[in-house]
């Protein structure tokens, strides 16, 4: 119930194309999703966050699409750069946990120049 | 502005050896301070989380402890490293009694045990 499921595993875009990306989740006390980007060797960096009394939040590029009746959400990255390549993580977490978060398996993105 | 220290960034250690990685968190009091490891390929696994001073909580059974000596610092150590103790370490702090409870990762150890 604590899981967080992420697909896909890896992802290859060319670059200006869309990257998509998805996570499902079961239990329904999560109430903060935040992605992360990770760069090798390096911690990953919060890239974006949404809660679920809203379903699309947009920061530039990035974009998380939210449904709570399917316990799924999503991260769009339009217009795909290589600057993009990467590992994201969804995460999900909720308010009385001490902040602890439960992270998808995460996705090994590249674009292609 | 806050800022997570972590060290070492690499360490190569032998089967048995003792182990101790060091995490500070500046410019904030009171964090919620994590230990995350990250095994090749694979996701970020919860290993200690604390709420305050000398306060632990472990989330999975394993060779490995956490102490807080300190309000922003948090020490991952161990006796006696194993193979299987290889991977990548982070360490992580986010605001006690925040509403976004967004975590912030440091750079991370990568711990070979050989």
């Amino acid at each position: 119930q604590q899981q967080v499921k992420q697909s896909p595993q890896s992802l290859i875009v060319q670059k200006g194309g869309i990257s998509i990306i998805n996570c499902a989740y079961e239990n329904t006390a999560f109430d903060y999703f935040p992605w992360y980007q990770q760069f090798p060797g390096k911690g990953p960096a919060l890239l974006i966050a949404i809660r679920p009394d809203v379903s699309e939040k947009k920061e530039g590029r990035f974009t998380i699409s939210f449904n709570k009746s399917a316990k799924q959400f999503s991260l769009h990255i339009m217009d795909s750069q290589p600057g993009d390549s990467a590992t994201y993580f969804c995460a999900a977490t909720y308010w009385g946990s001490y902040g602890k978060l439960t992270f998808g398996q995460g996705t090994i993105l590249t674009v292609h120049p | 502005s806050q800022t997570i220290h972590q060290w070492p960034a690499t360490l190569v250690q032998p089967v048995g050896s003792p182990l101790s990685l060091e995490c500070t968190v500046e410019g904030t009091s009171n964090p919620n301070l994590y230990w995350y490891r990250q095994a090749a390929g694979r996701g970020l696994q919860l290993l200690f989380y604390s709420v305050g001073i000398g306060q632990i909580s472990s989330e999975v059974p394993q060779n490995l402890s956490a102490s807080r000596p300190q309000d922003r610092q948090f020490i991952l150590s161990s006796k006696k490293l194993l193979l299987s103790d290889s991977g990548f370490y982070l360490c992580a702090w986010s605001q006690y009694g925040s509403l976004n409870t967004e975590a912030f990762f440091g750079q991370g150890t990568r711990l070979t045990v050989v």
